[in-house]
């Protein structure tokens, strides 16, 4: 198995422009989550979607952020517009139901300058 | 609010020593995860304790649930220096998947 794949690995950009990040979870996971880490904050859970609906967004900071599960195979998390503060490691993350543990992605590092 | 802390949040420590990570949260729950995570890297899944004293064990490494305590432990044996990293433990609050991490303990070994 391949693992959570997640694109791209770094990603710069300047404050106001769109970033689109996005997944592939590992076939057969149901459960899809989007985390933030920061040396500040830690650990952030931003959404989470189980079969493809969206469960619980109330990590999402604020409406520039969205994510989107179009299919069982690719998510997307979209910042627009960026912001220095968004600077982070964003990790997607998958599982095959609730108790079992996450599979993370590499992360993408995002720079908004 | 379910609160989850790890100490201690920094430990440098002598290849061959015996060290133990604590993870203390705050509400009942008898899920507990450890993760690991190497500088600037992905979290890998160590351990999944399901049940009131539970033990796992992976090589120098052993994690055990009392959930009565509240607490999980994370013990190193005749630390190694490929053990470095940052460890992380979660908890599952109220079956909701939604996972409520420690700041982690960040392990370095010496040789």
């Amino acid at each position: 198995d391949a693992g959570v794949i997640q694109s791209p690995r770094h990603e710069v950009t300047e404050m106001g422009q769109e970033v689109t990040l996005r997944c592939k979870p590992i076939s057969g996971h149901d459960y899809l989550f989007w985390y933030r880490q920061t040396m500040m904050r830690g650990l952030e859970l931003l959404i989470y979607f189980n079969n493809n609906v969206p469960i619980d967004d109330s990590g999402m900071p604020e409406d520039r952020f969205s994510a989107k599960m179009p299919n069982a195979s690719f998510s997307t998390l979209k910042i627009q517009p960026s912001e220095p503060r968004d600077s982070a490691v964003y990790f997607c993350a998958s599982s095959r139901q609730g108790l079992s543990p996450l599979h993370f992605g590499n992360g993408t590092r995002l720079t908004v300058t | 609010e379910l609160k989850v802390e790890q100490n201690p949040l920094f430990l440098s420590m002598q290849e061959g020593k015996n060290y133990t990570i604590y993870c203390n949260y705050s509400t009942t729950s008898d899920r507990l995860y450890w993760y690991r995570q190497d500088p600037g890297k992905s979290l890998e899944s160590l351990f999944v304790l399901l049940s009131n004293g539970a033990v796992k064990q992976e090589g120098r490494l052993m994690a055990s649930l009392d959930t009565k305590a509240r607490l999980s432990t994370l013990h190193i044996t005749a630390a190694v220096h490929d053990l470095s990293a940052t460890y992380f433990c979660a908890v599952d609050e109220d079956s909701n998947y939604q996972l409520i991490w420690g700041a982690g303990t960040k392990l370095i070994i010496k040789p």
